[in-house]
């Protein structure tokens, strides 16, 4: 099985801050990478697919890159909503799996 | 748009067997997989397995042997059984949908919250 792992598990930023946080896999998962953001008591939310698709409504400030085992998601400017805990998710081998979740903290 | 309403039993006995549903609003099944997910209070997400309009189904390795999924297109409804629950089954449940052509799950339910218990 695909194991994920995230990178930091919490981040404490600022309003306006660059965040970037960092997605692995255990091994090369091509481009089935999906980001999701979740707040408290919600389902999650679909953000970015196949790597640097953004979905539909989804605003521009949120960017994916990576490739292989190494992806990362972006934000370029925190806003207030943007305060939230996410989620990667790779697919490969009809088996979904997801990322233990980074939380993002007001500092 | 379209949208996924859920519903099921939220107090379950350790030995029991959860029962949920999702209804399916505004769309088709055509193109699509329809999955269940669960995260535990306090923790992450957990893909337990998908369904397809022709009844094609994939489970997560560490629940097949305990997971039904099923599909009635004419009621529009999905349905996830679990048998044998545990403690550790306790949970929100979410039914979600993956578009084939991204394998993401770009559309959720409300979510169902399970609690095992004796």
């Amino acid at each position: 099985d695909i194991q994920m792992t995230q990178s930091p598990s919490t981040l404490s930023a600022s309003i306006g801050a660059r965040v970037t946080i960092t997605c692995r896999a255990s091994q090369s998962i091509s481009n089935w990478l999906a980001w999701y953001q979740q707040k408290p008591g919600k389902a999650p939310k679909l953000l970015i697919y196949k790597t640097s698709t953004l979905e539909s409504g989804v605003p521009s400030r949120f960017r994916g890159s990576g490739s292989g085992t190494e992806f990362t998601l972006t934000i370029s400017s925190l806003q207030p909503d943007d305060f939230a805990t996410y989620y990667c998710q790779q697919y490969n081998s009809y088996t979904f799996t997801f990322g233990p979740g980074t939380r993002v903290e007001i500092k | 748009q379209v949208q996924l309403q859920q519903w099921g039993a939220g107090l379950l006995k350790p030995s029991e067997t959860l029962s949920l549903k999702c209804a399916v609003h505004g769309g088709s099944f055509s193109g699509y997989y329809w999955s269940w997910i669960r995260q535990p209070p306090g923790k992450g997400l957990e893909w337990i397995g998908e369904i397809n309009q022709s009844g094609n189904t994939h489970y997560s390795p560490s629940l097949k042997s305990r997971v039904t999924i099923s599909l009635d297109t004419s009621e529009s409804q999905m349905s996830l059984r679990l048998s044998s629950v545990i403690a550790a089954d306790t949970a929100v449940y979410y039914c979600a949908r993956v578009a084939v052509a991204t394998n993401a799950f770009d559309v959720w339910g409300q979510g169902t919250m399970v609690i095992v218990s004796s």
